[in-house]
């Protein structure tokens, strides 16, 4: 069993969808990273959670830490969302262990 | 902004030759900068964490003296792949983390072929 489980593997949406992406761990953390994988292989750090929950714009990030579990939400998605969201957890000396990632498909 | 730039994004190389990969803070310090690698449709895993004016820390499975790793300042990581062979071929990405901000940037990645 990995230590950085993600659900779903692959997410396909209409436009306008609200969409939900889990994540659940099963070791100790300092805290949660939602990342962002573009086609050319290039990654983009969406939010670091240690408790509660975090917005910025569109993207909503949860964290349950007694349950080692979060969400990433997208509110009214748009086809440019479409990308690999993963979900990494931060252990001592900020080492990230990665989930496999979900790979999200907006239809216009 | 803080940005973490890596060079070259893409290279091929014959077999057995090396080749380098840089990887610079910029606007920021790092004193730790950390090397992964991605195969096809595989999770990004750690490779080695890069420690400024000290030796890499590898984790297990990779081999040191193939996957060179040099932290000579407080921006500037490099790794070197040794005699490489078409299996190293893969995503080579690194991260930085700005400790004013608490943020981690990565770089844009390397895709590296060997044939």
């Amino acid at each position: 069993k990995n230590e950085v489980e993600q659900s779903p593997q692959n997410l396909t949406a209409q436009e306008g969808e609200f969409i939900t992406i889990n994540c659940s761990y099963s070791v100790g953390i300092s805290a949660l990273h939602w990342l962002q994988q573009h086609p050319g292989g290039g990654i983009v750090s969406l939010f670091m959670l240690s408790s509660g929950k975090k917005k910025h714009g569109r993207l909503i990030a949860t964290i349950n830490i007694q349950e080692k579990h979060s969400s990433l939400h997208i509110t009214a998605s748009h086809p440019r969302d479409s990308a690999v969201y993963i979900c990494a957890v931060e252990t001592s000396g900020s080492r990230l262990t990665f989930g496999e990632g979900t790979q999200l498909t907006v239809n216009p | 902004g803080a940005v973490v730039s890596q060079h070259p994004s893409w290279v091929i190389c014959k077999s057995g030759t090396s080749v380098k990969i840089e990887c610079r803070s910029l606007d920021f310090q790092a004193t730790t900068m950390f090397w992964y690698r991605q195969f096809p449709k595989q999770s990004l895993m750690l490779m080695a964490t890069s420690n400024e004016g000290s030796k890499a820390t590898y984790e297990q499975g990779v081999e040191k003296d193939k996957f060179l790793i040099n932290h000579a300042s407080l921006t500037l990581s490099t790794l070197t792949v040794t005699s490489a062979h078409p299996e190293d071929s893969s995503f080579y990405i690194c991260s930085a983390r700005d400790s004013r901000g608490n943020t981690i940037y990565f770089g844009e990645g390397s895709w590296l072929t060997v044939v």
